[in-house]
């Protein structure tokens, strides 16, 4: 099976850099997304980590280390509108099946 | 624009009835489509795998003859949930993959409540 854990709440203020960790256990891996979610909303893609190291795209940023089970994502200058859930993903085989982690709720303050 | 159409954004149904959500795939053909539930401040997780053509495939747990999928053409899948009760109501989600490489779109969602 696929488990992928992830803290279930930070907090973290405008204008802040803060780190949402995910460690996870997989039969077989095929890289690790990470998805942002807004209340009542679909996800929307951010990042994909298929090697190990970091990906960065604009104020987000992604990490890998596939010997350790880890990615982290890394959201720089925080803004409101940051507030959101935010899952890390892995795909199975084939047909970009996706299994979500557990998920982390970031609340950005002012 | 959408490329993965979902409908009906909202449904309310009663007890004991059967609702049916649709997924699209907008200009492009999706053999496979994914089901996913998602439970207030909860994960999504991944029903069932939709095989146009073919049988569904269910994630354990899942019950396929109350979460029945149809996969009729290249561009549909269907979700209907039958003999519904109030602990169905949820979010669920379509997703399909491009054709091209890596990239998955999501439908926009269907928020269920039985009342």
């Amino acid at each position: 099976g696929q488990s992928l854990e992830q803290p279930s709440e930070v907090t973290a203020v405008e204008g802040a850099i803060v780190q949402i960790n995910c460690t996870y256990q997989t039969s077989g891996f095929y890289g690790l997304s990470w998805y942002q979610q807004h209340d009542g909303g679909a996800p929307t893609f951010l990042s994909y980590n298929g090697l190990d190291g970091l990906e960065e795209t604009g104020r987000f940023s992604s990490f890998l280390s596939r010997s350790d089970s880890y990615g982290y994502l890394l959201l720089q200058e925080l803004q409101m509108k940051d507030s959101a859930s935010y899952f890390c993903a892995v795909k199975g085989p084939g047909f970009q099946k996706l299994v979500f982690g557990t998920g982390t709720r970031l609340l950005v303050s002012p | 624009g959408a490329v993965v159409s979902q409908h009906p954004s909202w449904v309310i149904c009663k007890s004991g009835t059967s609702v049916k959500i649709e997924c699209r795939s907008l200009d492009f053909q999706a053999t496979t489509m994914f089901w996913y539930r998602q439970f207030p401040k909860q994960s999504l997780m991944l029903m069932a795998t939709s095989n146009e053509g073919s049988k569904a495939t269910y994630e354990q747990g899942v019950e396929k003859d109350k979460f029945l999928i149809n996969h009729a053409s290249l561009t549909l899948s269907t979700l209907t949930v039958t003999s519904a009760h109030p602990e169905d109501s949820s979010f669920y989600i379509c997703s399909a993959p491009g054709q091209l490489g890596n990239t998955i779109y999501f439908g926009e969602g269907s928020w269920l409540t039985v009342v």
